[in-house]
């Protein structure tokens, strides 16, 4: 069955550049989670989009933004980046009524920020 | 305060062993608990989900208990293999879509 696609795997980027990451939902999900750990600690709830439109926000800093596209696949674009940003960044996907079983994760995109 | 509380924070056992993992939580409202494992840098991977009604839950080796009066759940890992060193992580939905609330996990070593 196909799963929640996330890209790159790794990524390193310096201090101040940009970086893009992408998330592809499992077919017919149309909600898409993202969110940080840092290591040793959890999963940090970033931001929500349903039907290409947010649907929450949580602790994403005014530096990065997200969005949902047309096909429902999902971008999270991280500006002025800063070490602190180094993490493993994933993001889920459910269909907004399945909520009892339909959240699925990605293996998630590690970011390096040197 | 929705907390989400794992004991224990590491364990460490010899293949083939058995092990019992556990998670308390004081979540309300209550939609449904999850386990995950999760290995080192990799996203989280399902195990159970549990709602209100169910008191158990077998995946493999993997057996999930709910206890909703106590709020308490439970991970059982049966003949432990090497694989399955990783974090165990428990996941209670607070209702609704968008909120999930982690357990610092359990991590968990398997050793030959």
């Amino acid at each position: 069955a196909a799963g929640v696609i996330q890209s790159p795997r790794h990524l390193i980027k310096e201090k101040r550049e940009t970086a893009t990451l992408k998330c592809y939902p499992i077919p017919r999900h149309d909600t898409v989670y993202w969110y940080q750990q840092g290591p040793g600690q959890d999963p940090q709830f970033l931001i929500s989009f349903y039907e290409k439109m947010q649907s929450d926000k949580g602790s994403i800093p005014d530096r990065f933004s997200a969005q949902q596209f047309s096909d429902y696949h999902s971008e999270l674009n991280m500006s002025s980046l800063e070490l602190g940003d180094s993490a493993l960044y994933f993001c889920a996907s459910s269909r907004r009524q399945g909520d009892n079983y339909g959240y699925t994760f990605g293996s998630g995109t590690r970011l390096t920020v040197v | 305060k929705n907390q989400v509380e794992q004991s224990p924070q590491s364990l460490i056992i010899l293949e083939g062993k058995n092990c019992t993992l556990q998670c308390n939580y004081t979540v309300s409202p209550f939609s449904n608990l999850r386990w995950y494992k999760q290995d080192t840098g990799r996203g989280p991977v399902s195990l159970t989900i549990m709602t209100f009604s169910e008191n158990t839950k077998s995946n493999g080796r993997y057996t999930a208990t709910l206890d909703a009066d106590t709020k308490q759940s439970s991970l059982h890992i049966t003949a432990s293999q090497l694989s399955d060193s990783a974090s165990y992580i428990c996941v209670v939905s607070s209702g609704g879509y968008n909120k999930l609330i982690f357990g610092a996990g359990t991590r968990l070593a398997v050793h030959p």
